[in-house]
């Protein structure tokens, strides 16, 4: 099946700056997703973006299928962006990375 | 409207015992699945289900047993609880597309399991 490793694992930044969140993944597909897990467990959709970029308020993600990999950018972090960012693709399931956990310090 | 609702939020139980999370999406969405995540915060699929038939069944116990009564509503009942199965345990949905494409999925609030 698919494998999908993000990096970094973790990550610690003050408030402002900007981050950038990788996820690889083994074979071709034609889906991809971000999530982010907030401290309180919910899982929230950030995009769904099997090729190019979105954004979306301070986030943008983009994805370059050919190369098998996609990127979530994150500018102007606050502390509520702190929690844990997966990438997720399918097929018929989705295959999970095992997550970068991103904390925001004030 | 909550799109993806599950209930219970919180399961306390002993080991043993023989417990159903319920889950429900309003979405019209045709798949849904189960979802594990374990302490260590790693996602698996546990089952899928498209138009009320099971189309994933991944290495879990038979103890646990999906039931999709009508295509909005994906059960898991488990039986026998034991410790390792202490989760937390998310429900999604999604619709299928055309030549097996795979769109959005949608998570509900998970249900996190304590066996004791």
């Amino acid at each position: 099946g698919i494998q999908v490793e993000q990096s970094p694992p973790d990550l610690i930044l003050q408030e402002g700056a900007n981050s950038t969140l990788r996820c690889n993944f083994s074979d071709s597909v034609n889906n991809l997703q971000w999530f982010h897990q907030n401290p309180w467990g919910q899982l929230i959709n950030l995009f769904y973006i099997p090729s190019g970029t979105k954004q979306n308020g301070r986030l943008s993600a983009t994805t370059v299928a050919t190369e098998r990999y996609s990127l979530l950018y994150i500018s102007s972090s606050q502390t509520t962006d702190s929690g844990v960012y997966f990438c997720a693709v399918p097929p018929h399931d989705m295959r999970f990375g095992a997550g970068t956990r991103l904390t925001v310090k004030p | 409207d909550t799109a993806v609702s599950q209930t219970p939020k919180y399961l306390v139980t002993q080991m043993g015992n023989d417990k159903s999370i319920k889950c429900e999406q309003n979405l019209g969405h045709d798949t849904m699945y189960w979802y594990k995540q374990d302490s260590k915060k790693f996602l698996k699929i546990m089952f899928s289900y498209n138009n009320k038939e099971l189309i994933i069944n991944e290495t879990v116990p038979n103890r646990f047993s999906p039931k999709s009564p009508d295509k909005a509503h994906l059960n898991l009942h488990i039986n026998s609880l034991e410790l390792g199965d202490s989760a937390v345990y998310f429900c999604a949905s999604s619709q299928i597309g055309g030549r097996g494409t795979y769109n959005e999925q949608f998570f509900g609030p998970g249900t996190r399991l304590t066996v004791l």
